[in-house]
């Protein structure tokens, strides 16, 4: 596995605001992923953070929104912008790793927004 | 398109009892990862264990063990003698392709054990 960090590990921000949300892996990594757990949900998957170049985004989110940095193998950030109420959830960043046969994505411990 | 189900919502039984999370999938791919996370109130998603497709041997880990089978599309999980530390929401995955680029995640059992 990996140690997998995130900053902040919970905020409270003010509607309109933007949040910086930045994910740290102790080894390099080719790929990562940001998701998003609203309150009582599942998880929701909004980008995959492609290293050189833009984020792949899923349907329902656009990078005005959730721009997504990835500057090396080891580091990304996912920015909140514009926040609402509706913005309040859990973010994680995950990591794809090769084991034994086969991947697994290993996550973050998560950042805990809450928009007020 | 794929899809997981975990119909239980919320269980709740008393420490040491033995509890049952169940997942059923659909898929059209014949390779696939079926995973089990585990999201304690801390918020952290810690992952459990990964099967492949291909292998339907069980396994158990300590207290905890799992069934998959690819008959009835499910894969379940059981976690014997129950602790308080195991109250926590289990989540089910599937990826398929044989790439676990694509999650896609049941709704979640929420487990309470009571001491």
């Amino acid at each position: 596995s990996a140690v997998i960090s995130q900053k902040p590990s919970r905020d409270i921000c003010q509607r309109g605001t933007s949040l910086t949300i930045q994910c740290q892996v102790d080894s390099q990594v080719t790929m990562m992923f940001w998701y998003r757990q609203q309150p009582g949900q599942s998880l929701t998957l909004i980008a995959t953070a492609n290293q050189g170049s833009e984020a792949t985004y899923e349907s329902g989110f656009v990078i005005d929104k959730f721009p997504i940095s990835r500057p090396n193998l080891t580091f990304s950030t996912l920015t909140v912008s514009n926040m609402s109420p509706e913005d309040s959830s859990i973010y994680l960043c995950s990591v794809l790793l090769s084991a034994g046969v086969g991947e697994t994505q290993y996550f973050g411990p998560g950042t805990r927004l809450l928009v007020l | 398109a794929q899809k997981v189900t975990q119909a239980q919502t919320e269980i709740s039984v008393v420490e040491k009892e033995d509890v049952t999370l169940d997942c059923v999938y659909e898929t059209r791919d014949t390779t696939y990862y079926l995973f089990w996370y585990k999201q304690p109130p801390s918020g952290e998603l810690v992952f459990l264990i990964r099967r492949n497709s291909f292998d339907e041997q069980n396994e158990i880990s300590g207290r905890y063990s799992w069934n998959f089978q690819k008959s009835t599309s499910s894969f379940n999980f059981t976690i014997t003698a129950s602790q308080v530390v195991d109250s926590a929401v289990y989540f089910c995955a599937l990826s398929e392709a044989g790439s676990a680029r694509q999650l896609t995640f049941g709704s979640g059992t929420q487990l309470t054990v009571l001491p």
